[in-house]
């Protein structure tokens, strides 16, 4: 089975700083979807990044990028500058992605509660 | 952009009672999931629909649950005899395009 763990329950940083959530899974899959959620107060989730397990290259989404790494089944967040408005609970989430067929669920991980200090 | 809508936003029901959830999905995509996540907790998977009927469901999406199309547009999840573990939110999403998370529905059994 799928599995997503995020290990860091909680996290803090100042106003304009760069912060680091981590992610590791666990899957025997090789054609997959990672994807990072933002979730603020308001419980509405908002997706902020989107990798796919084929391309090499780490996805970037202005302040927000990632840090890939398939061998090791790591995929970290890293947010730059950090704003007031990025304070919230940091979801990693996976999905399959099968060739023919679009079905198939998201697993997430149980989320990262990020502070942004002024 | 287009969104998908979910409501009512909070429903408060007493255990036992029915509740019907409703999502008003984005209407050209094809799939369409309902996640549920308890309070402090992570979001779990209830179950898929694909071409008005169920394509996957997990371990939670138990009896109690069901799932329909009735007219073509809305998708509502339906909880016959609601227990107080059901109190979380729920969210509809059209997927495989991850950023069409509906609001969601806060559910409060008491």
């Amino acid at each position: 089975a799928q599995t997503v763990t995020q290990s860091q329950p909680e996290m803090s940083v100042q106003e304009a700083e760069t912060v680091t959530l981590s992610c590791t899974y666990d899957t025997s899959e090789s054609d997959y979807y990672l994807f990072w959620y933002k979730q603020p107060p308001s419980r509405q989730m908002i997706l902020v990044i989107r990798q796919e397990a084929y391309k090499q290259q780490n996805a970037t989404e202005n302040r927000f990028s990632v840090n890939f790494q398939k061998a090791a089944k790591s995929f970290s967040l890293k947010i730059s500058d950090s704003q007031l408005g990025d304070a919230a609970m940091y979801f990693c989430a996976y999905r399959i992605t099968h060739r023919n067929s679009g079905n198939t669920p998201l697993v997430f991980g149980k989320g990262t509660r990020l502070s942004v200090i002024a | 952009e287009p969104e998908v809508t979910q409501t009512p936003s909070h429903q408060v029901t007493q255990m036992g009672q029915e509740v019907i959830l409703r999502c008003v999905p984005i209407s050209n995509h094809l799939y369409f999931y309902w996640y549920r996540q308890i309070l402090g907790q992570k979001v779990e998977f209830l179950v898929s629909f694909y071409n008005n009927e169920i394509s996957e469901k997990s371990e939670i999406f138990d009896d109690q649950f069901s799932v329909e199309r009735p007219d073509g547009s809305n998708f509502t999840l339906k909880i016959r005899s609601t227990k107080l573990e059901d109190s979380a939110m729920y969210f509809c999403a059209n997927l495989p395009y991850e950023q069409y998370f509906g609001p969601g529905t806060r559910l409060t059994v008491t």
